[in-house]
């Protein structure tokens, strides 16, 4: 099947502390991970991905760790700051390249 | 380079009615795919096509259309629109699969 559960659907963490997003994939074929940030009113942007040949992948306060044989992906914040806040997705592709997006994480940073 | 493109921005149709929607690619990409989205489902995947095949298709019913034209450019269409076609509908294009998609900024399409 194809399926990309993602959790929690919200998330509210007080500035300065860390945010994890966890998604979970069907497809044992998938080998691609984005991860996209949506602030409000514009368009999804890839803020990082991770390819099944590695298990973890950082651009500074972000980092994104992928288990394969659990099948599961996260998308780890630190030092959050308020421009933090947004809709984040997880997306992984199936066996036919079709990319399947979970229904999305509304973080909210607090002062 | 210019980035993903997709015309109109706003729109508002009856119930019934028929809509087409266009977007335009990154220059070099030959990937481009269609999303709906709402506040309750996230991004749906409509269909994706390369090189003006169909290459993915999505769940949805088959009032639910799309083509791509040589230079890449897609248009999709919606017929016999209901209520529940209101959503923001986005393109994506990437140059290859396993490759970053680069998202237009939506058609907010409202049905009446």
């Amino acid at each position: 099947g194809e399926n990309v559960e993602q959790h929690p659907s919200t998330l509210s963490v007080q500035e300065g502390d860390s945010a994890v997003i966890k998604c979970t994939y069907s497809d044992s074929a998938s080998n691609y991970f984005p991860w996209y940030k949506q602030e409000l009113g514009k368009r999804p942007q890839l803020i990082i991905d991770i390819r099944s040949n590695v298990g973890e992948k950082k651009d500074q306060r972000i980092a994104v760790t992928l288990n394969k044989t659990a099948k599961h992906f996260s998308l780890h914040i630190t030092e959050t700051q308020p421009e933090d806040s947004a809709v984040y997705f997880c997306a992984g592709p199936n066996r036919d390249d079709k990319i399947i997006f979970g229904k999305g994480t509304r973080l909210h940073i607090l002062p | 380079k210019a980035g993903v493109t997709q015309t109109p921005r706003y729109l508002i149709k009856t119930r019934g009615q028929q809509v087409t929607l266009s977007c335009s690619p990154i220059s070099g990409h030959r990937s481009v795919s269609w999303y709906q989205q709402t506040p309750g489902q996230g991004l749906q995947f409509l269909f994706e096509y390369f090189s003006e095949t169909q290459r993915n298709k999505g769940n949805f019913p088959g009032r639910f259309s799309g083509r791509q034209f040589s230079n890449s450019r897609s248009e999709m269409n919606v017929s016999t629109l209901e209520l529940g076609d209101s959503a923001l509908y986005l393109c994506a294009s990437r140059v290859a699969v396993r490759n970053e998609q680069f998202f237009g900024p939506g058609t907010r399409l409202t049905v009446l």
